[in-house]
């Protein structure tokens, strides 16, 4: 079975802290990693891509470890904003298809 | 603009009925997919294609059903069939090259009245 594993949250945190979450998935396969952001009642939109070496895009790192099978994002200086359910998603290639698996999300709330 | 746009945004459906909620993408993508999000939990997927005239079953494809005549349109049927249709429906579209990203549009809310 091909899942994606998240911390459930939810995060409560205040202004100005680090947070981070972790995702864990089980298929060896995966090819593609990503981490899409979702506010209430909306549809998921990409933040990031997650590549081997790991990346970065202003106050978000993302970093990945294929041998532990492992994705994290880090958000440092949390602003109000940030508040959303972040939604680790993997893609794995297999018989000539290309499935996005979505984990269930985990929900920040950055308090003032 | 491109993009993949969701109708209608609310829907309401008596029991017993079928609906079909609509996706459109002007994208040019290859694959689509359908997903369904139920209050607090995660994306599940339905149905998914990744050509005309082709879709697979997802995990929970029971009570719903697809076609993919169209590149551009992936519409979604819900069937009286599926006993708890009430949820968020979410389409994407995407290339099928390796490190490209979904695209959603914004939603249907289904509603059972």
């Amino acid at each position: 079975r091909k899942e994606v594993e998240q911390d459930p949250g939810p995060f409560n945190v205040p202004e100005g802290a680090t947070v981070a979450f972790n995702c864990t998935y089980s298929n060896s396969a995966s090819q593609s990693f990503f981490w899409y952001r979702q506010d209430c009642r909306k549809e998921p939109k990409l933040l990031m891509s997650v590549y081997s070496s790991g990346n970065e895009d202003g106050r978000f790192t993302a970093q990945l470890n294929r041998a532990s099978q492992y994705i994290s994002l880090l958000i440092r200086d949390s602003k109000l904003s940030d508040s959303a359910t972040y939604l680790c998603v993997v893609r794995y290639s297999g018989a000539g298809s290309y499935q996005l698996t979505f984990g269930k999300g985990t929900k920040l709330s950055v308090i003032p | 603009d491109g993009g993949i746009t969701q109708s209608p945004k609310y829907l309401f459906r008596k029991e017993g009925q079928n609906v079909t909620l609509s996706c459109e993408q002007n994208l040019n993508h290859d694959a689509m997919y359908w997903y369904r999000q139920d209050p607090g939990q995660g994306l599940r997927l339905i149905y998914y294609s990744q050509i005309v005239n082709d879709f697979q079953k997802g995990d929970i494809a029971e009570g719903y059903s697809v076609s993919r005549e169209k590149k551009e349109s992936f519409p979604l049927t819900v069937t009286s069939a599926q006993k708890n249709p009430t949820a968020f429906y979410l389409c994407a579209s995407s290339t099928p090259s390796r490190n490209t990203e979904a695209f959603f549009g914004q939603g249907t809310r289904l509603t059972v009245v």
